[in-house]
C-alpha cells in the first residue's frame, strides 16, 4: 500500500513569506507526527494528532507555527513569515496507534530553504 | 532536548565488516528504536526492541539494549555498500509517544 507522502518536496521561499506543507498519513492510522530535522538541531518533534482529541502542541517552537488535520487524514503544516533559521527537512509520520510499541512511519520530507 | 546520543558520530569501513554503533539515553524507556535515513530524507524503522528484551535479530541486523547501563547497541553484520546511510536511535516519550532522537551516526561501507 502506499506509504506517507509529503508535498512539495522542496520549497524555496523567501523571508517573511508564509508557507504550508502537507502530508499525507497512510489510511487507516490515526496518530500523526510532525518533526523538523535541522543541522544544527537535529531531529525535533513539532506537534502530534490522534483521533479527535486535542493536538499536542509543546513541540511548536513559535506561535508562527501551527499545524490541522482535517477529518483525521491529510494534515498541513503551516509556518507563516518565515525566517532564515526555519530552513530544514519537515517529517511527518504516521502510525496506526499511539500505544507502544509503537512504530512511525516516516514521509520523504519536505525541504524548506528560506533564503 | 536529546534523549539518546549515538556514538562514533561518524563510522567508515570496508563492505564486508561488521558495523557497530552505540547509543545512550538518559531516561528510562518502554522501548529503543533504530532509524536509517538515506540522503537526510525520511527516516526508514528498522527494528524496536522492547525494555523488557535484551538482544532482537532482523535480517543482518542485531539490536542489544541494557537498560542498566541505559545504553544499546546496533551491528550491522557483512556490510553493503547499500547500508550506507545515517542511523539514529529513537525513544518514544511521553503518552503520544512522540520519538526522541539521537544526533544520529553516518555510515559509510567502502566497495
Amino acid at each position: 500500500g502506499a506509504g506517507v507522502s509529503q508535498s512539495p518536496s522542496n520549497k524555496v521561499t523567501e523571508k517573511g513569506k508564509d508557507v504550508e506543507l502537507r502530508c499525507d498519513p497512510i489510511s487507516g492510522h490515526t496518530a500523526l507526527y510532525w518533526y523538523r530535522q535541522s543541522l544544527g538541531q537535529g531531529l525535533e518533534f513539532l506537534i502530534y494528532f490522534q483521533g479527535n482529541s486535542a493536538p499536542d502542541k509543546s513541540g511548536l517552537p513559535s506561535d508562527r507555527f501551527s499545524a490541522e488535520r482535517t477529518g483525521g487524514s491529510v494534515s498541513t503544516l503551516t509556518i507563516q513569515r518565515t525566517q532564515q533559521e526555519d530552513s530544514a527537512v519537515y517529517l511527518c509520520a504516521s502510525s496506526l496507534l499511539a500505544v507502544l510499541p509503537d512504530t512511525q512511519y516516516f514521509g520523504p520530507g519536505t525541504r524548506l530553504t528560506v533564503l | 532536548s536529546q534523549q539518546g546520543e549515538e556514538d562514533p558520530q561518524a563510522l567508515s569501513i570496508q563492505e564486508g565488516e561488521n558495523a557497530t554503533m552505540n547509543c545512550s539515553y538518559k531516561t528510562s524507556i518502554n522501548n529503543l528504536q533504530w532509524y536509517r535515513q538515506n540522503s537526510g530524507r525520511g527516516l526508514v524503522h528498522l527494528i524496536l526492541i522492547r525494555s523488557n528484551e535484551r538482544e532482537k535479530h532482523s535480517g543482518r541486523l542485531r539490536v542489544t539494549l541494557d537498560t542498566s547501563k541505559k545504553s544499546s547497541s546496533l551491528l550491522i553484520t557483512a556490510s553493503r555498500a547499500a547500508d550506507t546511510a545515517s542511523y539514529f536511535c529513537a525513544t518514544p516519550t511521553g503518552a503520544n509517544s512522540k520519538l526522541t532522537f539521537g544526533k544520529g551516526i553516518t555510515l559509510s561501507v567502502r566497495p
